[in-house]
């Protein structure tokens, strides 16, 4: 039972354009939600929060949505860049096991020239 | 500051063997969980280790089990191989349980023929 979906295996976006990577939970018990950034050979790196009490998340280039009604959160990247593409994985912690990270199965994003 | 260390980085086993794989947390760390990496899987909780104690435990088989030392170094360890088995283990660090950062290591990759 996958609990977090991430229903795109992958994305191709013109570089300077916005990149959008979504995410659907079923989860209700998930109050925070992560995005992880991972590159071939290496560990995911984390890349942006939101907690459950908020619908809006930016750093810098980075902004996470979430819609809690809809059980979905998205990552917009703006402007894209070559050195964003990579494998984008959600993640998400409920209140019950914090300590526990449940990911999606990741979207490849690739940034063209 | 060092980052998460994982050894080996890569393993090839036969069924039926066993294998024990290792994590150097970040320096002040005591928290570290393991992940087991798929294709079409994504990132799954195996365990989380929190001062020599085992705090979580995703829904692996018994063959898979772990331990943390007194230094928060932990080791995985997996019994009576699969092919099923093969995949890229990561490991994350964090400063403590529940709701700290999670780092995550470069992984170990092992094959099981």
């Amino acid at each position: 039972d996958q609990q977090v979906k991430q229903n795109s295996p992958s994305l191709s976006v013109q570089e300077g354009r916005i990149s959008i990577l979504n995410c659907d939970y079923t989860n209700s018990m998930f109050d925070y939600f992560l995005w992880y950034k991972k590159y071939p050979a290496e560990g995911p790196t984390f890349l942006i929060s939101i907690s459950s009490i908020k619908d809006k998340n930016e750093d810098g280039r980075f902004t996470v949505f979430l819609n809690k009604s809809a059980k979905h959160l998205s990552l917009h990247i703006v402007p894209s860049q070559p050195g964003d593409s990579a494998v984008y994985f959600c993640a998400a912690r409920d209140t019950g096991t914090a300590s526990k990270l449940t990911f999606g199965t990741g979207t490849r994003l690739q940034v063209t020239l | 500051k060092a980052g998460v260390t994982q050894t080996p980085r890569y393993l090839i086993k036969t069924r039926g063997q066993q294998v024990t794989l290792s994590c150097s947390p970040i320096s002040g760390h005591r928290s570290v969980s393991w992940y087991q990496q798929t294709p079409g899987q994504g990132l799954q909780f195996l365990f989380e280790y929190f001062s020599e104690t085992q705090r979580n435990k995703g829904n692996f088989p018994g063959r898979f089990s772990g331990r943390q030392f007194s230094n928060s170094r932990s080791e995985m360890n997996v019994s009576t191989l699969e092919l099923g088995d093969s995949a890229l283990y990561l490991c994350a660090s964090s400063f403590a349980s529940g709701r700290s950062e999670q780092f995550f290591g470069p992984g170990t990759r092992l094959t099981v023929l």
